[in-house]
């Protein structure tokens, strides 16, 4: 399977723990994406690499919440001190970012977290 | 106002049926429109992709971009029970960044 992948899948915490998730994006593209999806809502920007560099963050990126992506390959979020409004899916996605290329985000399947 | 909006539906049809989705967008800057779909509980899936102004076609599939009203469209011909899903507009000022997404239209076609 060459798509974006994450894992977990679903994670249940409880509130005040720490969780981190990890994204493989599409082998050659260099763009990571971070979104996060709550129910009935569309994607919301998290964040997004280029590489290994952090070229922006939302302003819905509170100081809980750090991504990497210290290789440029795979990325992880991580959350903490996790709060119950952190309850949602999070989304990921890759693009191969080139002059001449489309650009599109490519999807992974999410990780759902429910923050007891 | 969000920068996209989209009328959540829901949304029912019969098989076969055209079946028309929209979002209206206030940032002129938009030049990159999507279409994704998205199944319950899964990421959303690329449907079409579209720049400037204009029609896409695939297969049953249509986009329309009217950026004089900034306003986009999905038209979905002959639709299937399996199209039956929740439909994501996004659209982006240049390539490469960050996507703003409409809220979905879930839709049902009913066999």
């Amino acid at each position: 399977d060459t798509g974006v992948s994450q894992d977990p899948r679903h994670k249940i915490t409880k509130r005040g723990q720490n969780v981190t998730f990890r994204c493989d994006p599409i082998s050659e593209h260099n763009r990571l994406y971070w979104y996060r999806q709550t129910l009935g809502q569309g994607p919301e920007f998290l964040t997004y690499f280029q590489n290994e560099a952090q070229l922006e963050k939302s302003r819905l990126l509170s100081d809980r919440f750090s991504a990497e992506r210290p290789k440029g390959s795979f990325s992880t979020l991580e959350i903490q001190h996790t709060e119950q409004g952190d309850s949602a899916m999070y989304l990921c996605a890759s693009s191969a970012h080139r002059a001449t290329h489309k650009n599109e985000q490519f999807f992974g399947p999410g990780t759902r977290l429910t923050v007891l | 106002q969000k920068e996209v909006e989209q009328d959540p539906g829901p949304l029912s049809v019969p098989e076969g049926a055209i079946v028309s989705l929209n979002c209206t967008y206030s940032n002129s800057a938009f030049q990159y429109f999507m279409w994704y779909r998205q199944y319950s509980r899964k990421g959303p899936e690329l449907l079409m992709y579209t720049y400037s102004s204009g029609n896409k076609e695939d297969g049953r599939f249509t986009a329309q971009v009217d950026k004089s009203s900034k306003y986009i469209s999905l038209f979905i011909r002959d639709s299937q029970p399996s199209d039956s899903a929740t439909y994501l507009c996004a659209m982006s000022p240049n390539t490469g960044n960050q996507f703003y997404f409409g809220t979905g239209t879930s839709l049902t076609v009913i066999p």
